[in-house]
């Protein structure tokens, strides 16, 4: 597609249930950049994919979230036995080299509400 | 690791009045400095970047900043405001060679007609 897709963009689910966030990023981006973005806290890093090379997971909050790209294209963000304090938005973003020079594009987001 | 602090989660300002958002850097080494601008309902996008060479960087729809090493700030400003500015603004920061690309919290701004 033209830009990055999230899907679902919006899920509410109860407390305790697993989530599954996806992000197709645009084709023959090599980077993935998974973030999340709560009221007043500005964007979180999560986690980086580059290429075939091992991701870089150091934002995980807790071993409830991981992450997977399959085939070096879509990404998937698990979120375990989801608590109220995940609710927030899921952004995804990609990009052709690296994030240290170049441009970011991102999607809309997921919307993530744990009732 | 380096970090960014964007000074006022809420600016407001008239229609016409000059916009100046602030953002100011941590980094021990030299910085690769961003501005991304978020409309209402759609994603973030790149208004400017600086990583090497005029410290003056020009962008879309008018902004601009500049990047001044001895006050280690990366301030965005437009002349003019538009009603079409209004929008939440992210400042950025990454280093050479290092994926970690640090988000500030986000500036509103509101623009007043």
């Amino acid at each position: 597609g033209a830009g990055v897709s999230q899907s679902p963009s919006n899920k509410v689910t109860e407390k305790g249930k697993d989530v599954e966030l996806r992000c197709d990023p645009i084709s023959g981006h090599t980077a993935l950049y998974w973030y999340r973005q709560s009221l007043g806290q500005g964007l979180e890093f999560l986690i980086y994919f580059q290429g075939n090379s091992a991701p870089d997971k150091s934002g995980l909050p807790s071993d409830r979230f991981s992450a997977e790209r399959t085939g070096g294209s879509v990404s998937t963000l698990t979120i375990q036995r989801t608590q109220q304090e995940d609710s927030a938005v899921y952004l995804c973003a990609s990009t052709r080299g690296g994030a240290s020079t170049g441009e970011l594009f991102f999607g809309e987001g997921s919307r993530l509400t744990v009732l | 690791a380096q970090s960014v602090t964007q000074l006022g989660s809420h600016v407001s300002v008239s229609e016409g009045a000059l916009v100046l958002l602030r953002c100011n850097y941590s980094s021990s080494v030299p910085p690769y400095l961003f501005w991304y601008v978020q409309y209402p309902n759609q994603g973030l996008q790149l208004l400017l970047k600086y990583t090497t060479g005029a410290t003056l960087v020009k962008g879309i729809n008018g902004f601009e900043a500049e990047f001044k090493k001895s006050e280690t700030s990366f301030h965005l400003t437009k002349p003019s405001a538009h009603m079409s500015d209004a929008a939440e603004y992210f400042c950025a920061v990454s280093i050479y060679n290092n994926n970690d690309m640090r988000f500030g919290a986000g500036t509103r701004l509101t623009v007043k007609p």
